[in-house]
């Protein structure tokens, strides 16, 4: 089976652009989440969306930034009137639903490096 | 949320095993203990999850004292290929997003 996508694996953008990156989850995670990685840093958590629930945005840095998930599934995060300081590894994550008793980890694409000049 | 503390840094050999350290003080009744490994330009993966005294799978083992304020992942015989920054993660499963803290992790390097 397919694992996390992400698209694009690579985007340069000029500053003050808007930027849409886009994360297919494995096929029936309920949960999913973006996470933000600097050159050398560990994760930065952004957003979670699980379920039908309420998204978790705490983490995202700005109100530059924002995050959908349609119909339970495809995830697109968006980041307005980009900033140098926004350049990184964006990562999505995926993991199965909660509850069954058993380990869930979470499921990685390999990330989208945003490259803003 | 349990803090972890890891090495940045570890060098070792082919053909040995690494016995790689996370210090977790403040972990809770509900946490589980999860590591990661990732290489460049790639997303994290997992290796390893346990809750209590020894995990082993094809790939590793992890070893968490009788206090749970410790664990050790273990790498057995790690060949060139295993060179990665390996993550040690604390939380309670069944509450995932921001529960789950990736600090800078271990940058292990295994050498020929």
């Amino acid at each position: 089976g397919a694992g996390v996508s992400q698209s694009p694996s690579n985007k340069v953008t000029e500053k003050g652009k808007d930027v849409e990156l886009r994360c297919d989850p494995i096929s029936g995670h309920t949960a999913l989440y973006w996470y933000r990685q600097s050159l050398g840093q560990g994760l930065e958590f952004l957003i979670y969306f699980q379920g039908n629930s309420a998204p978790d945005k705490s983490g995202l840095p700005s109100d530059r930034f924002s995050a959908e998930r349609t119909g339970g599934s495809v995830s697109t995060l968006t980041i307005q009137r980009t900033q140098q300081e926004d350049s990184a590894v964006y990562l999505c994550a995926s993991s199965p639903p909660s509850g069954t008793g058993d380990n869930q980890p979470q499921h990685f694409g390999d990330g989208t490096r945003l490259s803003i000049l | 949320l349990a803090k972890t503390t890891q090495p940045i840094s570890m060098d070792s050999y082919e053909g040995q095993e690494v016995n790689i350290t996370c210090s977790h003080n403040n972990i809770a009744t509900n946490d589980y203990i999860t590591w990661y490994q990732q290489f460049p330009s790639q997303g994290p993966r997992f290796i390893i999850q346990g809750y209590k005294t020894k995990v082993t799978n094809e790939v590793a083992s992890l070893f968490i004292p009788a206090d749970r304020k410790s664990s050790t992942l273990s790498l057995p015989r790690v060949s060139l290929s295993d060179t990665a920054v390996y993550y040690c993660l604390v939380g309670d499963i069944r509450y995932y997003g921001q529960n789950f803290v990736f600090g800078p992790g271990t940058r292990l390097s295994v050498l020929p």
